[in-house]
Order: C-alpha cells, then sequence, then structure tokens
C-alpha cells in the first residue's frame, strides 16, 4: 500500500476486554515496530519485527502485551484483560531495511495509530 | 537507558518568522530522527541526522554528534508547520541501527495566520 495503516484507528474498550489492533505495513518493508504513545509524551518502543522473527519485545510492559507478524508483512498487537493506564495511541512502524548504513540511513515510516481509550 | 531532551516546550510564532527547536541527547548515537506529528496524529519523518547538516526547502537540520546536540531550523513558517517536533535517537551496537528509537517529550508549534 501507499503508507502503514492500523485498525481500528478509535477503540473504546471496556476495562477486563482484550483488543486487537491491526497494521499493514508498506509492502515489502521488512522491518516492523511497535510504539505506545501516552497523551503528551513522545512515543515509546514497544516491539520489533524483522519479517516474522520477533527480535525485540524489551519494551512490552506486561505479559498482557503480545504482538504477531506470522506471515512477515501484516502485525496484530494484542492486549489482554486491558487496563485503564492502557490508554494510549498504539503506532505502528515499518522500514524497508535491516541494519543499514546509509545516508539516507533507516528510515522509518509511522501509521497514523490506533487511539485505545478504556474505560 | 539514553536520555533525549527538547527544549523549548512551547513555541508560539506569526506566520513568517523563523525558529530553532533544540535536542540534547545523553550518550553517542548513530541513528538520529527529526519527526513532525500532525494534528490528526501522524508522525512525519523530516531528517534522518546523525551527524552533519541536510536541509529540504524550509526546513534544514543541524547534529553535533561530538556535542550531543542537534537543530532543527523552520524558516518562514506556515500555519501548517503546526505541531508536535519529536528528536529521536538510537544507540545502536558496533555502529548500526534497526530503528529502536528513544524519543524525546517533543516541541509543540503554533503557527497563527
Amino acid at each position: 500500500g501507499a503508507g502503514v495503516s492500523q485498525s481500528p484507528r478509535y477503540k473504546v474498550a471496556k476495562r477486563g476486554q482484550d483488543v486487537a489492533l491491526r497494521c499493514d505495513p508498506i509492502s515489502g518493508h521488512v522491518s516492523l515496530f511497535w510504539y505506545q504513545q501516552a497523551l503528551g509524551q513522545g512515543p515509546e518502543f514497544l516491539t520489533y519485527f524483522q519479517n516474522e522473527a520477533q527480535l525485540d519485545k524489551s519494551g512490552l510492559p506486561s505479559d498482557r502485551f503480545f504482538a504477531e507478524r506470522p506471515e512477515g508483512s501484516v502485525s496484530t498487537l494484542k492486549i489482554q484483560r486491558t487496563q485503564q493506564e492502557d490508554s494510549a495511541v498504539y503506532l505502528c512502524a515499518s522500514s524497508p531495511d535491516v541494519f543499514r548504513r546509509s545516508r539516507s540511513g533507516n528510515t522509518i515510516y509511522f501509521g497514523e495509530g490506533s487511539w485505545l481509550t478504556v474505560v | 537507558g539514553i536520555q533525549v531532551e527538547q527544549s523549548p516546550p512551547d513555541l508560539i510564532l506569526q506566520e513568517g518568522a523563523n525558529s530553532t527547536l533544540r535536542c540534547n541527547f545523553s550518550d553517542s548515537v548513530n541513528n538520529l530522527q527529526w519527526f513532525h506529528q500532525n494534528p490528526w496524529g501522524q508522525l512525519i519523518n523530516l531528517f534522518y541526522i546523525p551527524s552533519g547538516t541536510k536541509q529540504n526547502g524550509r526546513l534544514s537540520a543541524t547534529t553535533v554528534a561530538t556535542e550531543r546536540y542537534s537543530l532543527l531550523y523552520i524558516s518562514s513558517s506556515q500555519t501548517t508547520d503546526s505541531g508536535v517536533y519529536f528528536c529521536a535517537v538510537e544507540r545502536g551496537a558496533g555502529g548500526t541501527s534497526y530503528g529502536k528509537l528513544t524519543f524525546g517529550q517533543g516541541t509543540i508549534l503554533t503557527v497563527h495566520p
């Protein structure tokens, strides 16, 4: 596609409900990232995929958070038993290359985010 | 982990004015990017600039890696420049990076007509 696409754009969940957020990266992009952005803050890294392999999940805040990218393209971030502190914008990003040093660098393209509110 | 501080936190300008945004970081980096987040939440990459100077139209950026800071210059500002500007860095390992960015808190820019 033309850009990184995320769905749903807005989600209101009741506390304790499970949610699933979908990310369609730019076609052919090897790297995929999930970030969490709380209101008034900068985004914070959650997890990183290289193709289907989840190489870094150090930013996932608890074992209620789970991400997958089974075929190396679409990714899903799942949050189980949502809590109010999970309310945030969840940003997906992709980039075409991995571990590359070049003048253009590893440019990262972000989606518009999924806005999650837990009530 | 690495710390990223941006200043000023807020900036209000009249259309046509120039501005400078600053990003200080606490350790050496091999990846530094500036982003603009528009009012709809979209983060747009402006520059990849771990060192040196780059220009793109009315925007330019300079990173002095040895002194651990980067500057984003906006000239002849327009109302469409409004939004939040983020600096993000990656320390990386062995001189490489893959995009695990640490973001600053951002500078909120408002440009009035």
